[in-house]
């Protein structure tokens, strides 16, 4: 089966910060890469799919690109309300593997 | 706007069973596929399997392969997940989602969770 990594596990950053979260694949998957936000205590959210196409409502702060192995997740400028953890998964095929998540505070 | 809505929260003991519920309203159930994931208190995501509502063809993570269930009640709009034998490690919030319409296997909606907790 195909593994998710992400780095860093954890990143403290200030409001207004740019912030990057790298996801990596251990074969090739192509652009069939998600990302999912989870507030403390929440569900989980669907923020980004297919790498790069935002979710309806999601504020274009969130950036998604990559392709293959190697993806990133970016926001441009941190807001209070982005701490969370944030997940990678990808879904070229059965198992639609997580990431292990990167812990975002502000 | 599509609503999943998932049954309540369960107290079980090791090598009982537990069935949850998840009912999806505003969509037409059976064009979509229902995913499970799981979360461990204070760990990550982990995709459990998914159904499809209109043929009910199922597929399950290796991981729980031989444990768990899903089917899915049409007429009800209703999917299941039942896992077997449960451990004291199987004490997690189990979500369901469905698919993105357009792309299925990303997990566009998600129902509140639900909580196991396996104790004698």
């Amino acid at each position: 089966d195909i593994q998710m990594t992400q780095s860093p596990s954890s990143l403290s950053a200030s409001v207004g910060d740019r912030v990057t979260i790298t996801c990596r694949a251990s074969q090739d998957i192509g652009n069939y890469l998600t990302w999912y936000q989870q507030k403390p205590g929440k569900v989980p959210k669907l923020l980004i799919f297919a790498t790069s196409t935002l979710q309806s409502g999601v504020p274009s702060r969130f950036r998604g690109s990559g392709s293959g192995t190697d993806f990133t997740l970016t926001i441009s400028s941190l807001q209070p309300e982005d701490v969370a953890t944030y997940y990678c998964q990808k879904y070229n095929s059965a198992p639609l593997t997580f990431g292990p998540g990167t812990k975002v505070d502000v | 706007q599509v609503q999943i809505v998932q049954s309540g929260p369960e107290v079980k003991e090791p090598g009982a069973s537990v069935k949850l519920s998840c009912k999806a309203s505003a969509y037409t159930f059976t064009k979509y596929l229902i995913h499970w994931v799981r979360q461990a208190p204070g760990q990550g995501l982990e995709w459990m399997g998914w159904i499809n509502g209109g043929n009910s063809d199922t597929r399950y993570s290796q991981t729980f392969q031989g444990r768990v269930t899903i089917t899915r009640d049409t007429s009800a709009s209703t999917a299941y997940m039942e896992l077997s034998s449960l451990r004291y490690e199987d004490t997690a919030v189990y979500y369901c989602a469905s698919g993105l319409s357009g792309q299925q296997l990303v997990l566009g909606y998600w129902g509140q969770g639900a909580l196991v907790t396996v104790s004698s």
